[in-house]
């Protein structure tokens, strides 16, 4: 079974600083992806960035990145010039593929999730 | 209307009532997902449907019945549900890799469902 392990249950950042989320995880498995996932109060969970477990270089979307130590099960996400808009829960999620019968679908296993709160 | 919806976004029910939670999406995937969200629980995957049948059923009490009539549209029946199934219930769908998706889930806003 995996497991998805977030440690910092919150975190705070000025506005335009950059933090770091860190999450560990646990698997036998090879082949996966791994996930950020932002949660605001309006609770509409939103993807912020994706990364293959095959890939080596790190995913970016803007002014997210990802750094991705698939030795150590590492996967951790990094905001630079937090916005108050980033304010949220932010959840790391692994996520292997199944088969169904000539298609697939995808298991998310999720962290227990990271309060970030951005001040002005 | 656009991604996945969700109706209602609140539920309100005694423990002896019969409801139904909704869920669209108008993304063109052929897959969705029922998710539960608890306070201080990680999301607990539910139920998945891969081309309107059901692929996974993650030991869930039969008081929930999930039933999927096509590819944009999925329920999810309540009946004599307890208090500690007070949670937010969230959508997700996903297209596979083989219809050219990435398999990755967009999740809908949720209803947040109170049980008394």
């Amino acid at each position: 079974a995996q497991t998805v392990t977030q440690s910092q249950p919150e975190m705070s950042v000025q506005e335009a600083e950059t933090v770091t989320l860190s999450c560990t995880y646990d698997t036998s498995e090879n082949n996966y992806y791994l996930f950020w996932y932002k949660q605001p109060p309006s609770r509409q969970m939103i993807l912020v960035i994706r990364q293959e477990a095959y890939k080596q270089q790190n995913a970016t979307e803007n002014r997210f990145s990802v750094n991705f130590q698939k030795a150590a099960k590492s996967f951790s996400l990094k905001i630079s010039d937090s916005q108050l808009g980033d304010t949220a829960m932010y959840f790391c999620a692994f996520m292997t593929l199944l088969d169904a019968g000539g298609t697939s679908y995808g298991k998310l296993t999720f962290g227990q999730g990271t309060i970030l709160t951005v001040h002005p | 209307e656009t991604g996945v919806t969700q109706t209602p976004r609140h539920l309100v029910m005694g423990m002896t009532n019969k409801k139904s939670l909704k869920c669209e999406q108008h993304l063109g995937h052929n897959a969705m997902y029922w998710y539960k969200q608890s306070a201080k629980k990680p999301l607990e995957l539910m139920f998945v449907y891969s081309l309107e049948e059901r692929v996974e059923n993650n030991s869930v009490p039969s008081r929930f019945s999930p039933e999927c009539p096509n590819s944009s549209h999925l329920f999810l029946h309540l009946h004599t549900l307890q208090p500690e199934d007070s949670a937010l219930y969230l959508c997700a769908s996903s297209q596979d890799w083989i219809a050219g998706g990435t398999d990755t889930q967009y999740f809908g806003p949720g209803t947040r469902l109170t049980v008394l």
